[in-house]
């Protein structure tokens, strides 16, 4: 029962490009989410969150788009870099009970090419 | 101000064996979340835990595997008689508040069970 998918594994984009991570969710509970920027070895960082009342959130070269009615999100990174080489997970969080655990999808490996 | 600190950040331990995994949350944290890592997926959310109790274990198998957080001292993933499935990668996220999307991440610790 995956409750956020991230139906692409990897993506490749050139350096200068705009790098878009898309996100899908079924549970119609969710109210917040989140990106998080993994690299090998390393614990999730924090990148951006949206909350289910906006539906654009920016912050730099990274933006996130939420399309409720559609149960979408989407990453726009822009302009990529080869630092941003990572593995990214898009979390959605419910305010349900006294736990917010997050519910992750399986990530999207971004190589950016120089 | 320290971040999450797991360890050991690489375990291996023969079927059979009990396996102990630390996290020492972040100053003035007093709550704490544990996620496994299986390979090629998303993290998972297994249990929830604020000092001395457990709020939320919905996400832990029934058998074999508990968790604590004392008064002193770190966290504590306990798995018992570990098998071949156990083998992943587990983060601890610590955080102010029951908010866990204001969690900060460890780097994990490596289970590999031989």
């Amino acid at each position: 029962d995956q409750q956020v998918k991230q139906n692409s594994p990897s993506l490749s984009v050139q350096e200068g490009r705009i790098s878009i991570l898309n996100c899908d969710y079924t549970n119609s509970m969710f109210d917040y989410f989140l990106w998080y920027k993994k690299y090998p070895a390393e614990g999730p960082t924090f990148l951006i969150s949206i909350s289910s009342i906006k539906d654009k959130n920016e912050d730099g070269r990274f933006t996130v788009f939420l399309n409720k009615s559609a149960k979408h999100l989407s990453l726009h990174i822009v302009p990529s870099q080869p630092g941003d080489s990572a593995v990214y997970f898009c979390a959605a969080s419910a305010n349900q009970g006294g736990s917010e655990k997050l519910v992750f999808g399986k990530g999207t490996k971004l190589t950016v090419n120089p | 101000n320290a971040g999450v600190m797991q360890n050991p950040r690489h375990l291996v331990r023969r079927r059979g064996q009990e396996a102990r995994l630390r996290c020492s949350p972040m100053k003035g944290h007093s709550h704490v979340y544990w996620y496994r890592q299986l390979p090629e997926e998303g993290l998972k959310f297994m249990v929830y835990l604020q000092k001395e109790n457990i709020i939320d274990e919905s996400g832990m198998p029934k058998e074999r595997f508990s968790a604590e957080f004392p008064k002193e001292g770190p966290s504590i993933l306990r798995i018992q008689q570990v098998v071949r499935g156990d083998s992943a990668a587990y983060f601890c996220a610590s955080s102010p508040s029951r908010v866990g999307t204001e969690a900060f991440f460890g780097q994990g610790t490596r289970l590999t069970v031989v």
